[in-house]
């Protein structure tokens, strides 16, 4: 059968306060940062990118850091909603590269 | 917006089979695509990366005898897993990026996935 999964880090968060989910990535060399959101049964939806000659940047009620210094990425979702519930996870890659390792992820559940 | 399908979406065989699955980039063309596993709770790993008329290139620890990959035109790419074990079973999605110029776009787009269960 299948592999006996770890237990995803979970976040727990009240409907309309603000979340932040924390990555830590592996390659220094990496220069572009992806978030992704995925939903029970379905593949990954694209949230929100960077690259690594940028410490912020925002999105619609979304905003992603990088701290390169410590390989740190997170996302912050303004004024969370139930349908932000899911498994988020972090990327990396090289820009025009395609190929991105997937960080562990972290649960997003809301509490209506 | 660019959107990859994969079919079939879930699909249950007996043990010893073996179940292909297709990968297609609906309204873009894509010279590679890539497979991926996710095991329940667990995060994607790279199987294998697609390459458009020529062999894939496969993860370590990956068996390519185990994972037939085909990536016949610029929009489809399948997985065959043969003689599928129990220990098979998974969630398998692929991925693809759109050519812009000639270049990759930087823009990876997922399809909706794959549950194989095999009994």
């Amino acid at each position: 059968g299948e592999s006996v999964g770890l237990h995803l880090p979970t976040l727990s968060v009240q409907e309309g306060d603000n979340s932040i989910i924390n990555c830590a990535y592996s390659n220094s060399a990496s220069d572009y940062f992806i978030w992704y959101k995925q939903e029970s049964g379905k593949g990954p939806q694209f949230i929100i990118d960077i690259r690594s000659n940028m410490d912020k940047r925002q999105g619609q009620r979304v905003t992603v850091l990088l701290n390169k210094t410590v390989k740190h990425l997170s996302l912050q979702i303004a004024a969370t909603q139930p349908g932000d519930s899911a498994v988020y996870f972090c990327a990396e890659t090289f820009f025009g590269y395609q190929k991105v390792t997937f960080g562990t992820g972290t649960k997003l559940q809301v509490i209506p | 917006g660019a959107v990859v399908s994969q079919h079939p979406s879930w699909v249950i065989c007996k043990s010893g089979t073996s179940v292909k699955i297709e990968c297609r980039s609906l309204d873009f063309q894509a010279t590679t695509m890539f497979w991926y596993r996710q095991f329940p709770k667990q995060s994607l790993m790279l199987m294998a990366t697609s390459n458009e008329g020529s062999k894939a290139t496969y993860e370590q620890g990956v068996e390519k005898d185990k994972f037939l990959i085909n990536h016949a035109s610029l929009t489809l790419s399948t997985l065959t897993v043969t003689s599928a074990h129990p220990e098979d079973s998974s969630f398998y999605i692929c991925s693809a990026t759109r050519l812009a110029g000639g270049l990759p776009s930087g823009e990876l787009f997922f399809g909706e996935g794959s549950r194989l269960t095999v009994l």
